[in-house]
């Protein structure tokens, strides 16, 4: 298995308040993904980082924000949590190269309810 | 953009049964094919994985062909058991410009019952 890990596992937080989740890994790959998951929807991209400081937006990045400072960790933030953040979120990660980047491995996922 | 559309669940199987997920997809190009099955309360695994038309993916007693003619990628499994109901994800790696990125379908909830 990849060696990804998020933290918090699970999360209850209040409309309104600022949430930070966190995914870290130990393969050192260069590619790092968060991705939401909500029933009828699949998985949707939120924010994806291709090295150190280095991240773009995904389909569904209005009111998220991302950073990574270090290879290892890439931390999603939600600047002020709404309801309709409710969701499970995972962290993916891929190796380089154009058949590396296209196989991702994913994390355990962060259950967050937003009240 | 790109597109995968698979069959809505629930599919409800006895154990022993054939399977078929059907999922077929829209992309320029010459895409990458995938499938990813989810168990309870777990992250998404790689199942299986197709680069280029008429490749076969196999693994634990599933695959499925990608089939540029069809723009398809049907999952399969010959003889189903307990152990593999789950969620099963059918995805595609579009190629070229903004396209460098993992589509998914909506997942297709598998029951197998003894």
């Amino acid at each position: 298995d990849a060696g990804i890990t998020q933290s918090p596992r699970h999360k209850v937080t209040e409309t309104g308040t600022p949430v930070t989740l966190r995914c870290h890994q130990t393969e050192n790959h260069r590619y790092m993904y968060w991705y939401r998951q909500d029933p009828g929807h699949g998985l949707r991209l939120i924010h994806y980082s291709y090295g150190v400081k280095d991240t773009d937006k995904g389909e569904v990045s209005d009111g998220y924000s991302v950073s990574r400072s270090k290879t290892e960790d890439f931390l999603l933030t939600l600047e002020s949590a709404t309801s309709s953040q409710t969701s499970v979120y995972f962290c993916a990660i891929s190796a380089p190269g154009a058949s590396g980047r296209e196989t991702q491995y994913f994390g355990p996922g962060t259950r967050l309810l937003v009240l | 953009g790109n597109s995968v559309t698979q069959m809505e669940g629930p599919v409800t199987l006895s154990e022993e049964a054939f399977l078929t997920i059907n999922c077929t997809y829209t992309a320029t190009g010459y895409p990458s094919l995938f499938w990813y099955v989810q168990y309870p309360g777990e992250g998404l695994q790689l199942l299986l994985k197709a680069t280029k038309a008429d490749d076969k993916g196999s693994n634990k007693g599933f695959e499925a062909t990608y089939r540029k003619e069809t723009t398809s990628f049907h999952l399969e499994k010959g003889s189903v058991q307990v152990s593999d109901s789950a969620v099963y994800f059918c995805a595609l790696w579009g190629s070229g410009g903004s396209n460098y990125k993992l589509t998914f379908g909506k997942g297709t909830l598998l029951t197998v019952n003894p």
